[in-house]
């Protein structure tokens, strides 16, 4: 299995809501990655989780709260988001050590923020 | 000036054609370069993977390394409609910050 399953595909929400994006993956890869990409553009680091710890954080606004429950699963929590904020959120993964440059994507969750 | 540069295209050949893609980079450092390719609405899939100089063959793409003169190249033989799509170059350095420098992107679009 080398897929890496993001849910949902599409999200609507308002300026007031809390949502969550999900990201499952079970190629054994202890890092694992969330990416923001606008249109036209490359897709931008906003976190990286190494055996389940968070070990990067791009300076990312605390709007946006990462959370790993175990190494197969990985989360992005919304609260009180900007229509700026809308973009492709890409979850991927890779290995820890040698091979950490080949990412997995998923496909991606398309998010409107109203 | 960016790290990586890529120019976005759009790229328009026939079918059948041969397609170049090319990369600059500044930062010397960079020793693992790969090429993404990206759907539209789909996340990017990794395409091609060089570590430090020289060439790669896969099928009907080529990746080349010129470390001398920062500059990688992602070449496409035989090119299909279904290469249509974006190729991110992306680089990083064996440091110990483990991610990822993407290009922009360049937009390929292969007419039947």
């Amino acid at each position: 299995d080398t897929e890496v399953t993001q849910t949902p595909k599409h999200l609507v929400m308002g300026m007031t809501n809390k949502k969550s994006l999900k990201c499952e993956q079970h190629m054994g890869h202890r890092a694992m990655y969330w990416y923001k990409q606008k249109a036209k553009k490359p897709p931008e680091l906003m976190f990286v989780y190494s055996y389940e710890k968070l070990s990067i954080n791009e300076s990312v606004p605390s709007r946006f709260s990462p959370e790993c429950p175990n190494s197969s699963l990985l989360n992005l929590h919304l609260h009180a988001l900007q229509p700026e904020d809308s973009a492709l959120y890409l979850c991927a993964s890779s290995q820890v050590g040698t091979g950490y440059e080949k990412l997995f994507f998923g496909s991606g969750t398309q998010l409107s923020v109203l | 000036q960016k790290e990586v540069e890529q120019d976005p295209g759009p790229l328009s050949v026939p079918e059948g054609a041969i397609v170049s893609l090319n990369c600059t980079y500044s930062n010397s450092a960079f020793q693992y370069f790969m090429w993404y390719r990206q759907y539209s609405r789909k996340g990017p899939e990794l395409l091609m993977y060089t570590y430090s100089s020289g060439n790669k063959e896969d099928g009907r793409f080529t990746a080349q390394v010129d470390k001398s003169s920062k500059y990688i190249s992602l070449f496409i033989r035989d090119s299909q409609p279904s290469d249509s799509a974006t190729y991110l170059c992306a680089m990083s350095a064996d440091t110990g910050r483990r991610a990822l420098t993407f290009g922009s992107g360049t937009r390929l679009q292969v007419q039947p």
